[in-house]
């Protein structure tokens, strides 16, 4: 079946804009992770939802960084006023349920690279 | 802390075996897992243990697990050049996971 999908793979943009990025995680998954990847390094926790609810935010960097998941599907992270240290791999990760086994396995998508010009 | 750590790099030739190995410093981690990372591609879970586990295996893959010492290793038997990638050890933690630096593994004819 259809594995987690990201929107855009790449994104660059001008230091002060917005941007948005989008997860959609595999269809019926309740649970879905925002990781950021810098080069060389492992994913860090960014922020999850458990259905529409966030769960935790406490990996997000400051306050430019936001999350939403508003109908317990898609979900968008949005970085306002973008700095250069902003640039990384965004990945997004779904899982199926929330508690047993599974709630314990994460799938991840392919990443949007972010490059802050 | 929760700090998860690995070797960088690591080339052995098709056909031998391959050991990649991990430590870990937060003893309440329930879950360790093994993803795989290769050019353009998200991260595939490979396998992950349950800390109350000291081996699993699956297929060509050997977890092998020492809680005491909080270490980690991958086995992958019959090491082809499929095989190369970043190999990302991580633990389960609360309600997330921390990944380590990742370790390159090379395959050479």
């Amino acid at each position: 079946g259809a594995g987690v999908s990201q929107s855009p793979r790449y994104k660059v943009t001008k230091r002060g804009q917005d941007v948005a990025l989008r997860c959609d995680p595999i269809s019926g998954h309740v649970s879905l992770y925002w990781y950021r990847q810098a080069l060389g390094q492992g994913p860090e926790f960014l922020t999850y939802f458990n259905y529409e609810a966030q769960q935790d935010k406490s990996g997000l960097p400051n306050d430019r960084f936001s999350a939403e998941r508003p109908e317990g599907s898609i979900s968008t992270l949005t970085i306002q006023r973008t700095e250069q240290r902003d640039s990384a791999m965004y990945r997004c990760a779904s899982s199926l349920v929330t508690i047993g086994l599974a709630a314990y396995e994460q799938y991840f998508g392919p990443g949007t690279r972010l490059t802050v010009t | 802390g929760e700090d998860v750590e690995q070797s960088l790099f690591l080339s052995v030739r098709e056909g031998d075996s391959s050991v990649i190995n991990c430590t870990y410093t937060d003893s309440s981690s329930t879950y360790l897992y093994w993803y795989k990372q290769e050019p353009g591609a998200g991260l595939q879970l490979l396998t992950y243990i349950f800390s109350n586990m000291d081996m699993k295996q699956d297929q060509r893959l050997t977890v092998l697990l020492n809680k005491k010492d909080k270490h980690l290793s991958l086995r992958i038997a019959d090491t082809q050049t499929g095989d190369s990638a970043i190999y990302f050890c991580a633990s389960w933690r609360t309600d997330k996971l921390i990944f380590g630096t990742g370790t390159r593994l090379q395959v050479f004819p």
